[in-house]
């Protein structure tokens, strides 16, 4: 079975600095994996997945991440933190076989200090 | 525009009060999904649907029905709520055979069960 580990509830950044949200998995068989961002009383928004081929992938609001293979990390990154960026952000993972269910991370509160 | 509702958005009720959350998909997606989000615990699923009159558990299952008579419904059902279901609900759905792709969200519906 799979499951996703985000190190780290709550982070903290300064407007500008790089953010960095950290997310491990654990899978039989190759995952493909997503990073959805949660805003206030709102519900969840693709920012960007792996599925095959290029390992880093970009996303939207400039997000990007690194499929790792050999570290079974999918990190989060963004070179400069925006106010707007504040909200919940969750590693998830599927794999194409079985009921294919996306299984989340707890999730990681991210707070952009002015 | 593309999207899932449910309603209601928030419901306070007492415990043993049947309830029913309703979801709606105006995409024409197959497969349709419940879960709950707690603090601490990211979200988990409770049931799924494949397809029309196709529905099976997830990983919180206890408590809850669901039915899946029509493709663009797929509501929830508290029979007996008690308090440990106080959460916020979210449905979700994707093309059916596609677990790589999008999952899209519903608003979120925030349970209080006293």
């Amino acid at each position: 079975a799979q499951s996703v580990t985000q190190l780290g509830s709550h982070v903290s950044v300064s407007e500008g600095a790089l953010v960095l949200l950290r997310c491990n998995y654990s899978s039989s068989v190759p995952p493909y994996l997503f990073w959805y961002v949660q805003y206030p009383n709102q519900g969840l928004q693709l920012l960007l997945k792996y599925t095959t081929g290029a390992t880093l992938v970009k996303g939207i609001n400039g997000f990007e991440a690194e499929f790792k293979k050999s570290e079974t990390s999918f990190h989060l990154t963004k070179p400069s933190a925006h106010m707007s960026d504040a909200a919940e952000y969750f590693c998830a993972v599927t794999v194409i076989q079985g009921a294919q269910k996306l299984v989340f991370g707890q999730g990681t509160r991210l707070t952009i200090n002015p | 525009e593309a999207q899932v509702t449910q309603n209601p958005r928030y419901l306070i009720t007492v415990t043993g009060k049947k309830l029913t959350v309703t979801c709606s998909q105006n995409m024409n997606h197959e497969y349709m999904s419940w879960y709950r989000q707690d603090p601490g615990l990211g979200l988990r699923q409770i049931y799924y649907s494949m397809n029309v009159e196709v529905t099976d558990k997830g990983d919180v299952p206890e408590g809850y029905k669901v039915s899946r008579k029509e493709k663009r419904n797929f509501p929830l059902i508290l029979e007996s709520p008690s308090p440990n279901q106080t959460s916020l609900y979210f449905c979700a759905s994707r093309p059916s055979g596609q677990p790589w792709g999008e999952q899209y969200f519903g608003p979120g519906t925030r349970l209080t069960v006293t």
